[in-house]
């Protein structure tokens, strides 16, 4: 139990449908994030949010749309996604944003969402 | 960019052997991650270290700043250990983290 909860754990949708994973942190962080995991690749940063506020999206393709309505949640909204994105989507997070720590700062990690896109 | 590059990619072992895994960075970093991530997909962050070395039970990790290059060392390995361990890089500009391609571990009995 990493104090990250993510839901669902397993999604599987359609090209057209519209869906949402979500994310849930209890730890006081300040910095959250959306990972993609697809198979044979390593984890690839997709969103960044700092205090609700987004910080980086790393290019990630608008059928994939982040909301972060406050410091404790993070959605990422899935809509007509191709097969290929068919991953386990990670969120995270920690005390501050990875870039701007000077101490200590361990990033958590959700148990991920494993999403099929048929 | 950040490249940070694992090896070995697979490993098998004996219950009872020590098991190295190696991770280089290619630019300077503020800290460096040991993840280990089990079938389920969870991840769990072992260690974060800048400098030196720190141990965990049978985990120790090392870094070497100057030669860019940190070791996951595993002692009396276990069937439970298990697992795959990713290195991954925070700094270098980037706001996530820079992550390895990870090394799967399976220890045998």
């Amino acid at each position: 139990e990493t104090g990250v909860t993510q839901t669902p754990r397993h999604l599987v949708m359609g090209m057209t449908n519209k869906k949402s994973l979500k994310c849930e942190q209890h730890l006081g962080h300040n910095a959250m994030y959306w990972y993609k995991q697809s198979a044979k690749k390593p984890l690839e940063l997709m969103f960044v949010y700092s205090l609700e506020e987004r910080v980086e999206n790393n290019s990630v393709p608008s059928r994939f749309s982040p909301e972060c309505p406050n410091s404790s949640h993070l959605f990422l909204h899935l809509h007509t996604l191709q097969p290929e994105d068919s991953a386990l989507y990670l969120c995270a997070s920690s005390q501050q944003l990875v870039s701007r720590a000077a101490g200590p700062n361990t990033i958590y990690f959700g148990e991920g969402s494993w999403l099929t896109v048929v | 960019k950040n490249e940070v590059e694992q090896s070995p990619q697979n490993l098998t072992a004996q219950e009872g052997e020590f098991i190295t895994i190696n991770c280089s960075y290619s630019v300077g970093i503020s800290a460096l991650h040991w993840l280990q991530q089990h079938p389920g997909g969870g991840i769990v962050s072992l260690f974060m270290l800048s400098s030196g070395k720190k141990k965990h039970g049978r985990l120790i990790a090392t870094i070497n700043i100057q030669e860019k290059h940190s070791s996951l060392h595993i002692t009396a390995s276990h069937p439970r250990d298990s697992a795959v361990y990713i290195c991954a890089a925070s700094g270098g500009g980037a706001d996530g983290l820079t992550f390895g391609k990870g090394t799967h571990l399976i220890i045998q009995p």
